[in-house]
C-alpha cells in the first residue's frame, strides 16, 4: 500500500509557465516532506522541503505547499525552464519514529517545451 | 567534496549469478540507506543503517537479498542468487542525523541487468 503518491506519472508544460507537481499521503504521522529531483543515469538531488508546522515554503522558482487537513502537497515551479525538466519524486517522513528514512512516491516526469 | 560514491555503476549478469553492489557514504554521516528504483514501484526503501546497524531491513524482498556495513565508510547489497526480476537501479544514500532538512544525499545508482 503506497503510503505516498503521485499519481501523474508525466507532466509537459510550455517554458515560462507554471508546473504543478502533485503529491498524496496517507500516514498522518508524517511530518516532514520533501522534494526530490532525478536527471536520467543520476541520484536524485533535494530540491526543497517542508515541515508539518508550515503551509508553504519557497526557494527561488520553487515553492512548496502543504494542506495538511486534506493530505496533499504540492511543488509550484514558476516560471518553468527546460533545464526543469526531469523526475520529480515527493518523499515523507515521520521524525517520531527516531529514523530519517524517508517513503518515496513513484514519480513526475516534468518536461518543459521550449 | 565527495559525495556517495556507488559502484559498478552497470552490471549485467545471468540468472542464479551473485551479485555484489558497494557504496561508500559520504564522511562522516552516519545513517546509510539502499533504495531500489523500478518503472512499478518507484523508489522503494530495502534497508536503513545507522552507526552501522541495520535498523529497518523490513523493504528487503526476499532472504535472497542482504546487506552489510562493515565499517562507516562502507556498505554492500547482495543478491544471491540473482533472479530476472531484479532487474533495477540500486541506489545507496546517507545523511546525517539530526540534519534540520534531513535530505538524504544519493548516489548515482548501480543499474542492474539480470538476464
Amino acid at each position: 500500500d503506497q503510503q505516498v503518491k503521485q499519481n501523474s506519472p508525466s507532466l509537459s508544460v510550455q517554458e515560462g509557465r507554471i508546473s504543478i507537481l502533485n503529491c498524496d499521503y496517507t500516514n498522518s504521522m508524517f511530518d516532514y516532506f520533501l522534494w526530490y529531483k532525478k536527471y536520467p543515469a543520476e541520484g536524485p538531488t533535494f530540491l526543497i522541503s517542508i515541515s508539518s508546522i508550515k503551509d508553504k515554503n519557497e526557494d527561488g522558482r520553487f515553492t512548496v505547499f502543504l494542506n495538511k487537513s486534506a493530505k496533499h502537497l504540492s511543488l509550484h515551479i514558476v516560471p518553468s525552464q527546460p533545464g526543469d525538466s526531469a523526475v520529480y519524486f515527493c518523499a515523507a517522513r515521520w521524525s517520531g519514529a527516531g529514523s530519517y528514512q524517508l517513503t518515496f512516491g513513484k514519480g513526475t516526469k516534468l518536461s518543459v517545451i521550449p | 567534496d565527495a559525495g556517495v560514491i556507488q559502484s559498478p555503476r552497470h552490471e549485467v549478469t545471468e540468472m542464479g549469478q551473485e551479485v555484489t553492489l558497494r557504496c561508500k557514504p559520504i564522511s562522516g554521516h552516519n545513517s546509510l540507506f539502499w533504495y531500489r528504483q523500478t518503472m512499478m514501484r518507484g523508489l522503494e526503501l530495502l534497508i536503513y543503517f545507522n552507526n552501522n546497524v541495520p535498523i529497518d531491513d523490513s523493504g528487503m524482498p526476499e532472504d535472497r537479498f542482504s546487506a552489510k556495513m562493515p565499517n562507516a565508510s562502507f556498505s554492500t547489497l547482495k543478491i544471491q542468487p540473482s533472479e530476472p526480476r531484479d532487474s533495477a537501479v540500486y541506489f545507496c544514500a546517507s545523511s546525517l542525523d539530526g540534519e534540520l532538512t534531513g535530505e538524504l544525499f544519493f548516489g548515482e545508482g548501480s543499474r542492474l541487468t539480470v538476464l
